[in-house]
């Protein structure tokens, strides 16, 4: 399948600064990116969806001018978190379609990165 | 609005033993995906099997099989001859075919296999 890069895998940060994490599909074009955010023993939920050459789709709840997306290319989203807290240290995972790879019935497969464990100390 | 409901916090099976894995959902959509992920301590997502709304089949992908039964909006995950590396989280999720592309997910199982 599509391979999805992630990076990095895990980060420690002082609280204040901005943390950028990226990711990369390695072998096809992504138009659209979906970052998740994973809280220990819970469930992933979706932060924002990205999309390339145009502004972010942020859920409820998020705030935009503390997450920034930017998808710059069809290989690359990037989330930043800027003047990090500790109530920010979660487990960071982002999700690419490959809209010209397998699919499955009316759906496309979605690849995931391995994730970024953000510490913020 | 979607919902994934995943009953079972944790289980522990016996090694070699098949597992069923509760996922329930509910949609107002006449079309839609459902997914299983496994997601081992390391963190990465690993996409295990699909299921279309409109399929007739009951999906199976090697030891994994999708026990769908839309009437009752079940869409249960069946491992069998479990091993020692299927010990992890496991996701079900569901996706819209109308709208956006996002996926939505349910709390988790995790999963231990006992030796």
């Amino acid at each position: 399948g599509a391979v999805v890069s992630q990076h990095p895998s895990w980060v420690i940060c002082k609280s204040g600064t901005s943390v950028k994490i990226e990711c990369r599909s390695l072998d096809f074009q992504a138009t659209t990116m979906f970052w998740y955010r994973q809280f220990p023993k819970q469930s992933l939920m979706l932060m924002a969806t990205s999309n390339e050459g145009s502004k972010a789709t942020y859920e409820q709840g998020v705030e935009k001018d503390k997450f920034l997306i930017n998808h710059a290319s069809l290989t690359l989203s990037t989330l930043t978190v800027t003047s990090a807290h500790p109530e920010d240290s979660s487990f960071y995972i982002c999700s690419a379609r490959d809209l010209a790879g397998t699919t499955r019935g009316a759906f496309t497969e979605a690849f995931f990165g391995q994730g970024t464990r953000l510490t913020v100390v | 609005a979607q919902k994934i409901t995943q009953t079972q916090p944790g289980m522990f099976v016996q090694e070699k033993e098949a597992v069923t894995l509760d996922c329930t959902y509910d949609t107002s959509d006449p079309s839609y995906g459902l997914f299983w992920y496994k997601q081992p301590s390391s963190g990465e997502m690993i996409f295990l099997i699909y299921q279309g709304s409109y399929d007739q089949q009951n999906a199976t992908e090697g030891r994994y099989s999708l026990n769908f039964q839309k009437a009752r909006k079940s869409a249960n995950l069946v491992i069998s001859a479990s091993q020692l590396g299927d010990s992890a989280m496991y996701f079900c999720a569901m996706k819209s075919n109308f709208g956006n592309e996002k996926l939505t997910f349910g709390t988790g199982t995790r999963l231990t296999i006992i030796p």
